[in-house]
């Protein structure tokens, strides 16, 4: 168990541009988390997923952003056109699914849009 | 909706003293759990420490203890002999307790918290 990763690490795009993260959960878990988190400010929730189906998605993903976990396995977040709001550490959380259960949090991928 | 506060954006604290960090949030469940996460410049964010709002003992986790005052809403984090491996972020967090429900964490906004050696 190597913990949950997230690719990459960091992205730097112009704004306009599409760009796709990556979250592998930790190979149990079967709840897995987005959150955004912009300078200066704690974690903001996105969207969530159990197993394959998006349960829930916060009014913060707008239509640009959107988000699939396959098989419900690992998870990508894309945003398209990018702007530069849109600037933020993505982090990825997974769990298991009582909510007892502690969420582990990836790295997180840095975007800069300029 | 849920709100967690933590109004002290900064906090330094000199090498084996004591220091507490702060934190109230806003809620009308009643059961619920509350969260303590540290993350380290530049890597990622791990759980310091939990407490369940049904709990009347305050967490305990070696160095790091709570004061949980449920009916003033407040949620506090004890840092007892610091350690310059203290340093980083320290983030107050909720989550509902439901487990039909979405669990996701609503956090406050952080405080940066630095060892003095």
């Amino acid at each position: 168990d190597t913990g949950v990763s997230q690719n990459p690490r960091h992205k730097i795009t112009k704004r306009g541009q599409n760009v796709t993260f990556r979250c592998d959960p930790i190979s149990e878990h079967n709840r897995l988390y987005w959150y955004r988190q912009t300078l200066g400010q704690g974690p903001e929730f996105l969207t969530y997923f159990q197993n394959e189906a998006q349960l829930e998605k916060s009014r913060l993903l707008s239509d640009r952003f959107s988000a699939e976990r396959p098989k419900g396995s690992f998870s990508t977040l894309e945003i398209q056109r990018t702007e530069q709001g849109d600037s933020a550490m993505y982090l990825c959380a997974s769990s298991l699914r009582d909510s007892s259960y502690e969420q582990y949090f990836g790295p997180g991928t840095r975007l800069t849009v300029t | 909706a849920q709100t967690v506060t933590q109004s002290q954006p900064e906090m330094s604290v000199q090498e084996a003293e004591t220091v507490t960090l702060s934190c109230t949030y806003d809620t009308s469940e009643s059961d619920y759990y509350l969260f303590w996460y540290k993350q380290p410049p530049s890597r990622q964010m791990i759980l310091v420490i939990r407490q369940e709002a049904y709990k009347q003992q305050n967490a305990t986790e070696n160095r790091f203890s709570v004061n949980f005052q449920k009916a003033a809403k407040s949620f506090s984090l004890k840092i007892s002999d610091s350690q310059l491996g203290d340093a980083a972020m320290y983030f107050c967090a909720y989550r509902r307790k439901n487990t039909g429900a979405n669990s996701k964490l609503t956090f406050g906004k952080g405080i940066t918290l630095s060892v003095r050696p």
